[in-house]
């Protein structure tokens, strides 16, 4: 099947700092990646999604200058958090997905990295 | 608009008792269904879907869900479950070539 990987798996850093997450798809080439955030004990929220080459559409409430996306290749989407502050401190998940005409296209999950904000 | 809900945000069930997570969703078109799995502090995994065809889905570890298109529902159900099972359930609805909309999910408890 599709592999999807994330890195860090986890990451710490201090307040004001900035934070890249990779989200690779390792055997596939992704048309389109998806980045969510999940609180402890919720469920998934779509922050934005990402299409290589262009800029990625953000959800409505989720700031675009806080979070920054990037998708330069079909293999590679990068979140970027600046200034990061300990309300950022979550669990973030990528998805790709690889558009074929005709048939539904699958998201494939990333494994989650861990952010946490002192 | 689409949504999900999961009807129960924990369930405890005895190892080796059957077991049914509840999820009903709200579309006004077609969709797509799915079930994912996620174990502790790791990513989704996909434990089956539905998109079109027979309304009963097997997937993986033993699990099944039912499409109900009148009454709106995906629930999933196992017949046996192990300790291995304890995790957290999503439902999940999705429009073709759209994005996925989850539910808040759901807890499983296997009590020995």
């Amino acid at each position: 099947g599709a592999v999807v990987s994330q890195h860090p798996s986890w990451v710490i850093c201090k307040s004001g700092t900035s934070v890249k997450i990779e989200c690779r798809s390792l055997d596939f080439q992704a048309t389109t990646m998806f980045w969510y955030r999940q609180f402890p004990k919720q469920s998934l929220m779509l922050m934005a999604t990402s299409n290589e080459g262009s800029k990625a559409t953000y959800e409505q409430g989720v700031e675009k200058d806080k979070f920054l996306i990037n998708h330069a290749s079909l293999t590679l989407s990068t979140l970027t958090v600046t200034s990061a502050h300990p309300e950022d401190s979550s669990f973030y998940i990528c998805s790709a997905r690889v558009w074929a005409s005709g048939h539904y296209n699958e998201q494939f999950f990333g494994p989650g990295t861990r952010l946490t904000v002192l | 608009a689409q949504s999900v809900t999961q009807l129960d945000s924990q369930v405890p069930v005895f190892e080796e008792a059957p077991v049914e997570l509840r999820c009903n969703y709200s579309s006004s078109v077609s969709v797509y269904l799915f079930w994912y799995v996620q174990y502790p502090n790791q990513g989704l995994q996909l434990l089956l879907k539905y998109l079109s065809g027979s309304t009963l889905v097997k997937g993986i570890n033993g699990f099944e869900a039912e499409f109900n298109k009148s009454q709106t529902s995906f629930h999933l159900r196992k017949p046996s479950v192990h300790i291995s099972d304890t995790a957290e359930y999503f439902c999940a609805v999705g429009e073709r070539d759209d994005k996925i909309i989850f539910g808040k999910g759901t807890r499983l408890h296997i009590l020995p």
